[in-house]
């Protein structure tokens, strides 16, 4: 079972900020936050992770609750070409191997 | 570039007649991953591969094989497709399994 819960769809005007949440509200200590995207039937795509602290990089940013019970990406302008689903997964720090757990996901559509 | 590298894109084939997708990274990555994507389903791995020589069963091994003979070729095979098999196939590949994952483009296959 997934140990997130996204939004199934968000919208979007091109040039505005997405910000779309996540709840991992079992999370534990070692737990990082992972977020991909997938674009159409593309492979998914790498954004951020984070384990406690915000996280910016040249996709995104990463917002995480202090108790870290949620946190929200933050595509700054977003474009036509972010139209994906983005997937929000908790993984744990130490666990090597074990397969990254893709919920449903939220659907984000970017419209000019 | 950076990249996992898929093999076919597309294959349409019958049951029994044994195939390989071959996946081939060259970023020097230890660890390797095949998933299948199916509706409704999202993605579940099949094998994972910590390292030459080193494989593991995923979420859905039935069917399906792998090997690891070099660090940057992880080739799945399926013996005797059957339909049941027919699905978008993603290989991944990072610099350890706790690691972010870089996908490939995907192979679409069909057992007909």
């Amino acid at each position: 079972d997934a140990k997130t819960t996204q939004p199934p769809s968000m919208d979007c005007a091109e040039g505005r900020a997405a910000n779309l949440p996540c709840n991992h509200s079992t999370i534990s200590g070692n737990e990082y936050v992972y977020w991909y995207r997938q674009i159409h039937s593309q492979g998914p795509q790498y954004i951020i992770h984070g384990l406690k602290n915000n996280e910016t990089n040249e996709m995104a940013s990463l917002i995480i609750t202090e108790d870290r019970k949620s946190s929200t990406l933050i595509l700054p302008h977003a474009t036509l070409r972010d139209t994906a689903v983005y997937y929000c997964i908790v993984r744990p720090r130490n666990q090597a191997g074990t397969a990254l757990i893709f919920g449903k996901g939220t659907t984000l559509s970017v419209s000019s | 570039e950076a990249q996992v590298t898929q093999n076919p894109r597309y294959l349409i084939t019958v049951t029994g007649k044994k195939l390989t997708v071959t996946c081939s990274q060259n970023m020097n990555h230890e660890y390797m991953s095949w998933y299948r994507q199916d509706p409704g389903l999202g993605l579940r791995q099949i094998y994972y591969s910590m390292n030459v020589e080193v494989t593991d069963k995923g979420d859905v091994p039935e069917g399906y094989k792998v090997s690891r003979k070099e660090k940057r070729n992880f080739p799945l095979i399926l013996e005797s497709p059957s339909p049941n098999q027919t699905s978008l196939y993603f290989c991944a590949s990072s610099y350890a399994g706790n690691q972010p994952q870089h996908f490939g483009d995907g192979t679409r296959l069909s057992i007909l």
